[in-house]
């Protein structure tokens, strides 16, 4: 069985701030990660995502994320927040070609101006 | 680039009454997955299909069935809608091709069902 966790529902950081989201997982097979974002009344669009290459993965729109075996996390972060980051985020997990995705929870990000 | 694309966006519907969700999957995807987001919730994955076959299921309705068709789109169909299957409904598609893309799944816009 595979399952996500996301520490904090709602995150609140200022505009030019560190983003930092969290991601832990448990899977009893090597897992694929992601990040995805869903911005209001919209669907999921791919962040990025590991699929055991390297273990920082850089995205689009300036996001990365570090997977830590060690730590079972995936956190993702984007060095400087803009106010277009606003939206929730999701870390999913599957565990092989093909499989379904598990979601965690989903994180809202609000950015203050 | 083309996306995966789903009809109606939205649909509203009375209780008891079906439902047909349409999905057109990426261009030489062969799978598609359906999952359910719930008011305030994460996704749930509801079934999936590979190659017109169903490849897993999950937490779906009896009331609910889905399929593939030979030109790989997928339709979900929804009967004796109930209050509570009110959600965005999204789909996705992937490619079965060895490769880095194999296992990133492209999702849809979603159809937002409200059942009154």
């Amino acid at each position: 069985a595979q399952s996500v966790t996301q520490l904090g529902s709602h995150v609140s950081v200022s505009e030019g701030a560190l983003v930092l989201l969290r991601c832990n997982y448990s899977s009893s097979v090597p897992p694929y990660l992601f990040w995805y974002v869903q911005y209001p009344n919209q669907g999921l669009q791919l962040l990025l995502k590991y699929t055991s290459a390297a273990t920082l993965v850089k995205g689009i729109n300036g996001f990365e994320a570090e997977f830590k075996k060690s730590e079972t996390s995936f956190h993702l972060t984007k060095p400087s927040a803009h106010m277009s980051d606003a939206a929730e985020y999701f870390c999913a997990v599957s565990q092989a070609a093909g499989n379904k995705l598990t979601f965690g929870g989903g994180t809202r990000v609000l950015v203050k101006p | 680039a083309a996306g995966v694309i789903q009809s109606p966006r939205h649909l509203i519907k009375e209780k008891r009454e079906t439902a047909t969700l349409k999905c057109y999957p990426i261009p030489r995807h062969d799978t598609v997955y359906w999952y359910q987001q719930g008011p305030g919730q994460d996704p749930q994955f509801l079934i999936s299909f590979y190659e017109k076959m169903q490849s897993d299921k999950g937490s779906i309705p009896d009331r609910f069935s889905a399929q593939q068709f030979s030109d790989y789109h997928s339709e979900l169909n929804m009967s004796s809608l109930e209050l509570g299957d009110s959600a965005l409904y999204f789909c996705a598609s992937s490619t079965g091709l060895a490769g880095v893309e194999e296992e990133t799944q492209y999702f849809g816009p979603g159809t937002r069902l409200l059942v009154l």
